[in-house]
């Protein structure tokens, strides 16, 4: 079983606000990801690292920030939620070893209002 | 530019019976490619890869696939499913030290 931990699991929020969505592994895994997801669609990836002080926008746009100052965690910031934030956040990590297999924390469902 | 399509977005199902869950991909290079499953609630896990080697891979709760050069496919099997399977599938190709994933599946095991 795969250790990546996501917090909150779920969030209502109101517009405006901040929220950092937490992600943790303690897989020591360089690599790590966050990816959106909605309902009946493919993952996106909005975002992701190869190790500490590095990070990429992924090929969907984002207006969410991430950093990397320690291996294992890699937080997603929204300076101010929006409705059309609303949505599934998933964070993931592998290692290179395992050409990439990817594992993945349960997600945190976020609703902006 | 490699991707994945998965062709069917539900597949319903009898519980006992056999299910394929079919999966193409586009690429011109050697390819990896993943099944991956998300219940209910929950991230994804990894079923099965293929890297390279035998073109039929097992993975785990009983699945496998199979890998087709010629058709380009990499279709998801199970020979007798189990109300348990129910859930999403994901095929996903990497591409540039990525993942890309298909749009997903949905499982419905009928009783």
């Amino acid at each position: 079983e795969a250790d990546i931990y996501q917090t909150p699991r779920y969030l209502v929020i109101g517009t405006g606000k901040k929220i950092t969505l937490e992600c943790s592994q303690t897989m020591g895994h360089d690599k790590m990801y966050w990816y959106q997801q909605d309902p009946g669609m493919e993952l996106h990836l909005i975002h992701y690292s190869y190790g500490v002080n590095s990070t990429e926008k992924g090929d969907l746009s984002s207006e969410s920030t991430v950093s990397r100052i320690r291996t294992e965690h890699f937080p997603l910031t929204l300076e101010s939620a929006r409705p059309s934030h609303t949505s599934q956040y998933l964070c993931a990590s592998s290692d290179r070893l395992g050409m990439d297999t990817q594992y993945f924390g349960p997600g945190t469902r976020l609703t902006v209002l | 530019a490699q991707s994945v399509t998965q062709l069917d977005s539900q597949v319903p199902v009898f519980e006992e019976a056999p299910v394929e869950l079919r999966c193409n991909y586009s690429s011109s290079v050697s390819v990896y490619l993943f099944w991956y499953v998300q219940y209910p609630n929950q991230g994804l896990q990894l079923l099965l890869k293929y890297l390279s080697g035998s073109t039929l891979v097992k993975g785990i709760n009983g699945f496998e696939a199979e890998f087709n050069k010629s058709q380009t496919s990499f279709h998801l099997r199970k020979p007798s499913v189990h109300i348990s399977d129910t859930a999403e599938y994901f095929c996903a190709v990497r591409r540039d030290d990525k993942i890309i994933f298909g749009k997903g599946t949905r499982l419905h095991i009928l009783p």
